[in-house]
């Protein structure tokens, strides 16, 4: 397995409230997404970076902010959890150059009450 | 707008069937095409790519179609077993560093 590791893996917290998932690699590959995964939806990515303090939005940003202050670590934070949030939080690697594969973490749950 | 169409959503197959999954794609600029497989509790992990420039592809008993004029693609689970119940996504990304575009995904169960 890649060497992802994402924690917390299950989460519980109010709404109002504010969320750091972290997303830890061993790879030091240089680009890290964030996705989510929602019942019909399949995997929706939130917001990605293609290196240290270099990040860019994805489809469904509104309301996620990430940080990425060394190559190993991407956070991404909920500012104000809503239960809308409440979902699985994958986070994804992989290394530069063409048609290289996204390798996964296995994911956060997150329930927003 | 959703660029990645997958179906089924769900798909139930006998033991020792054929499994099959379609996508339909709409930008004709993207040139890579993975598929995921996810078990419960996992994250996805890679089952097999291809690129446009290349109808099929074989690993094992899982085999890409790729159909570049009708802008489709397909995964084929020959001798369906079991184990290979769990939750197949395609995807699609434009060359380079670019972040993956999923389908749905399809629930496929194998039974005896």
């Amino acid at each position: 397995d890649a060497g992802i590791t994402q924690s917390p893996r299950h989460k519980v917290t109010e709404t109002g409230t504010p969320v750091t998932l972290r997303c830890h690699q061993t790879e030091n590959h240089r680009y890290m997404y964030w996705y989510r995964q929602d019942p019909g939806h399949g995997l929706r990515l939130i917001h990605y970076s293609y290196g240290v303090k270099d990040t860019d939005k994805g489809e469904v940003s509104d309301g996620y902010s990430v940080s990425r202050s060394k190559t190993e670590d991407f956070l991404l934070t909920l500012e104000s959890a809503t239960s809308s949030q409440t979902s699985v939080y994958f986070c994804a690697i992989s290394p530069t150059g063409p048609n290289q594969p996204q390798h996964f973490g296995d994911g956060t749950r997150l329930s927003i009450l | 707008q959703q660029q990645v169409k997958q179906s089924p959503q769900s798909l139930i197959v006998q033991k020792g069937g054929i499994s099959i999954i379609n996508c339909a794609y709409e930008n004709t600029a993207f040139d890579y095409f993975p598929w995921y497989q996810q078990f419960p509790g996992k994250g996805p992990a890679l089952l097999i790519a291809i690129r446009p420039d290349v109808s099929e592809k074989k690993e094992g008993r899982f085999t890409i179609s790729f159909n570049k004029s009708a802008k489709q693609f397909s995964l084929h689970i020959m001798d369906s077993q079991p184990g290979d119940s769990a939750t197949y996504f395609c995807a699609a990304k434009y060359s380079g560093n670019t972040p993956l575009v999923f389908g749905k995904g399809t629930r496929l169960s194998v039974i005896a």
